[in-house]
This record gives C-alpha cells, structure tokens and sequence, in this order.
C-alpha cells in the first residue's frame, strides 16, 4: 500500500510555544490530506481537511488560529499547534487521500505524540 | 447522518477465527474500510469493500458486505498473536465531503 509518514513521531514542548508536524504522501499525490486527533482509548476526531492550495476546512469545534493548517505541495501538509498547552497534548494522525485508478482510499501516517508540559 | 457502530472487545483464542462486525448508516456509503492500530502507531489500511459488492477476501481476511442491513463484518482466520490490535471499521460517502466516518474500535485480543 501507500506511504505516509509524519515528522517528528514524538515531541515534548512547554506551554506556549509552537509545535510544526509535518505529513508527506511518498509514493503518491496527494490533493487532499486530512488530520486527526485521537484521545486515548478513543476513535480517531477529524480536525480539518487540507487542500492543496486552498485553505483548510476545519470541523467544527476547531479553533484555526490554533491549529495552522499548510498544503503547499501535492506531497507535504504541515499542522502547525500554536501556543501549545497541555490540553492539546494528543496523538495526531494525517492521512493522505490517494484517489483515482479505481481507488478512493486514505492513508495514515505513524502518528505524532505531543506532549506540552 | 453518519453512525458507525461497532462492539468494543473481542477475545479470540490464536488459531480460531476472529469475526468483527460494524453497522452503519448512510446509505450512500461508497466504500467501507477497515484498518488496524497497534499501541502507539498510526492506522494500517488492511482492506476495502466497495459498496456494490458483497465479499472480498484476501489471504487470511474476509469481509462480508450486508447493504440491505447496512452490515460489515470482517473475518480473521487462523487468528494469531499478531491480530491484536484495535479495529477501525469506516465508512466512505460523498454526502459526506470525502470525509471518513469511523466506528469506535474493536479491540481485538489475542489469547495463548
């Protein structure tokens, strides 16, 4: 299957500074990429949608100056968290949609453990 | 609206065959998934059904498609220590932007 990766897989930060994670499609395009956030124990929380060139499209709930959201190429979106405090210490999880040639199916990276102490 | 449902724990002796269901709701589904999560990584796709179809099996995974009842199932043989991990089942529709909803995860363990 697909490949996606996402950098760092753990970061450990203090409150009120900014923490980037970025997620890249290796082997496919990808116009559309999604991220997630996922407590424990708990299914996964769709945070936004990410379009190549566009702006993202946040769920509700979602602040967006929070959480910066940039698709500058078919291969690479970025989550930017802002003024990070412990409450946004999660899992993160992108996934990258690969469609066409008879498929419409995402695919996840590894995750990224944020802990903000 | 869009409701995945699925049943939290399953406990399966290794070599026995595992059976996970799942149940949605929009009707409008095009395709449903299932992925596997081991402890602290992300999702591994492990096969798709596409709606207009009622059964793919690959090697060891069968999935059973119900539209009618708006059932999944997916099927594990020959269970090993291995399949533990959590279950995602998910569906797909373009009623809902491309976007994926997800069941709450079985967990699936495996015992000696």
């Amino acid at each position: 299957g697909a490949v996606v990766s996402q950098h760092p897989s753990r970061v450990i930060c203090k409150s009120g500074t900014s923490v980037k994670i970025e997620c890249r499609s290796l082997d496919f395009q990808a116009t559309t990429m999604f991220w997630y956030r996922q407590f424990p124990k708990q299914s996964l929380m769709l945070m936004a949608t990410s379009n190549e060139g566009s702006k993202a499209t946040y769920e509700q709930g979602v602040e967006k100056d929070k959480f910066l959201i940039n698709h500058a190429s078919l291969t690479l979106s970025t989550l930017t968290v802002t003024s990070a405090h412990p409450e946004d210490s999660s899992f993160y999880i992108c996934s990258a949609r690969d469609f066409g040639h008879g498929t419409d199916t995402q695919y996840f990276g590894p995750g990224t453990r944020l802990t903000v102490l | 609206g869009e409701d995945v449902e699925q049943s939290l724990f399953l406990s399966v002796r290794e070599g026995d065959s595992s059976v996970i269901n799942c149940t949605y709701t929009d009707s409008s589904s095009t395709y449903l998934y299932w992925y596997k999560q081991e402890p602290g990584a992300g999702l591994q796709l492990l096969t798709y059904i596409f709606s207009n179809m009622d059964m793919k099996q690959d090697q060891r995974l069968t999935v059973l498609l119900n539209k009618k009842d708006k059932h999944l199932s997916l099927r594990i043989a020959d269970t090993q220590t291995g399949d533990s991990a959590i279950y995602f089942c998910a569906e797909f529709s373009r009623s809902n932007d491309y976007k994926l909803s997800f069941g709450a995860g079985t967990t699936v363990t495996v015992r000696a």
